[in-house]
């Protein structure tokens, strides 16, 4: 089966400029999340998606940060106006849906995020 | 808060030189514990999950197991293909699913 797949895999923008970030789930993952590794820090939770409604987005650091998963297949992260500390790698992945809610996460290769 | 810590930052070694890399971890409640191993420029890669004290689960020459408060991932007679970093992660019982990660060791293996 084919993985996660993200695009871009690197985005060089100025401060103050628009970035989205798009993520395509394994198929028939219902479970769909981002996190994000900023450098020298550990990978952290952004938001999770169960299909196309938002259940946890509680990582996301401000409101400069949009997450879609229209028709609870692909998704976007969008960052608008970046700023300078938004650089880091973003990491989109996904799960199936269980009865124990304990399958292992996915992950995509990841957007490496610079903003100048 | 459910946290995570992984020790050493880094370890090389010697190919063959059997060694253990430590995680451990408070939460709550766990619902699982969760090793990955990354690569440059990649995604993390699904190892293992680990669900109660005193489980163990091996894959070549990588085996897990778990106590109450920490797991371990012993490599035995390591090759240079081993070299990667090794993450480790929890996820807590309750409404959400998501896994809180430690910043991971990286593991060199000289040939």
């Amino acid at each position: 089966e084919a993985g996660v797949t993200q695009f871009p895999s690197h985005s060089v923008i100025e401060k103050g400029q628009t970035v989205t970030l798009r993520c395509d789930p394994i198929s028939g993952h219902d479970n769909l999340y981002w996190y994000r590794r900023v450098m020298g820090k550990e990978i952290k939770f952004l938001l999770h998606f169960v299909k196309e409604s938002k259940q946890d987005e509680s990582g996301m650091p401000n409101n400069r940060f949009l997450a879609e998963r229209t028709g609870g297949t692909y998704s976007t992260l969008k960052v608008q106006p970046a700023e300078l500390e938004d650089s880091g790698v973003y990491f989109c992945a996904s799960s199936r849906q269980t009865g124990t809610g304990n399958s292992p996460l996915h992950f995509g290769n990841g957007t490496r995020l610079t903003v100048t | 808060e459910d946290q995570v810590t992984q020790s050493p930052e880094a370890l090389r070694l010697q190919e063959g030189e059997s060694s253990s890399l430590n995680c451990s971890y408070t939460v709550s409640g766990l619902r699982g514990l969760f090793w990955y191993r990354q690569d440059p420029g990649k995604g993390p890669e699904f190892l293992f999950t680990l669900y109660s004290a005193g489980e163990e689960k091996e894959k070549e020459r990588l085996k897990a197991t778990l106590t109450k408060k920490e797991s371990f991932l012993h490599i035995t007679a390591p090759k240079p293909e081993d070299s990667a970093t090794y993450l480790c992660a929890v996820r807590s019982t309750g409404a959400n699913s998501k896994l809180t990660f430690g910043k991971g060791i990286t593991l060199s293996v000289r040939p």
